[in-house]
């Protein structure tokens, strides 16, 4: 495997902001996604980050740091649809490499 | 548009028993094909992945395989499953190697 590290759970309060942590071995990487999954369905995409720095879409923010093998996902603004798993993936040589995944739950 | 359909939605199966689970995907040419299984409150494992067709690469020694028949189709397959086989199978697609991959909706199996 590619030692995806991210925690299991967090919790957080709807309006606030939340930082997901993911790091990953970075011989042989390419690129890190995140993914959302809800409960029972499939996981749909979020980001991607190929080099160093910030990218912003909408309320979701992913930032990497390939020097560190860090990568964070920001989530603003949360909403109570916004709980749920959210998977952090390296990509090496053709291969995807999941996290277990980080249950966030939303409290009112 | 592109769209991808697995089925069954669910499937309860007795140990010992064979098992296909079918993949394809609409509205690409050529795709890289992957089937991932996530037990209960886990991530996603990579079971096989295949960026051409009879081309297939295996991630973990298991009693299953995979087979890409068609372009666009990609098979799970088990001649004798065992218990520990349960578990959500998710197929995805991506148009390159590197690019972001879109998953189907996924077979929940279960074995007893």
């Amino acid at each position: 495997g590619q030692n995806i590290d991210q925690p299991t759970e967090m919790t957080a309060t709807e309006g606030a902001i939340v930082q997901i942590n993911c790091t990953y071995q970075t011989s042989g990487f390419n690129g890190l996604f995140w993914y959302q999954q809800h409960a029972g369905e499939a996981p749909t995409f979020l980001s991607y980050n190929v080099l160093d720095g910030l990218e912003e879409k909408g309320r979701f923010s992913s930032f990497l740091s390939r020097s560190k093998g860090y990568s964070y996902l920001l989530l603003k603004e949360l909403q109570m649809k916004d709980s749920a798993s959210y998977l952090c993936a390296s990509y090496n040589f053709n291969k995807f490499y999941f996290g277990s995944g980080t249950k966030l739950n939303v409290k009112p | 548009s592109q769209t991808i359909h697995q089925w069954p939605a669910t499937l309860v199966q007795p140990v010992g028993s064979p098992l296909s689970l079918e993949c394809t995907v609409e509205g690409t040419s050529n795709p890289n094909l992957y089937w991932y299984r996530q037990a209960a409150g886990r991530g996603l494992q990579l079971l096989f992945y295949s960026v051409g067709i009879g081309q297939i690469s295996s991630e973990v020694p298991q009693n299953l395989s995979a087979s890409r028949p068609q372009d666009r189709q990609f098979i799970l397959s088990s001649k004798k499953l065992l218990l520990s086989d349960s578990g959500f199978y998710l197929c995805a697609w991506s148009v390159t190697s590197d690019n972001e991959q879109f998953f189907g909706p996924g077979t929940r199996l279960t074995v007893l």
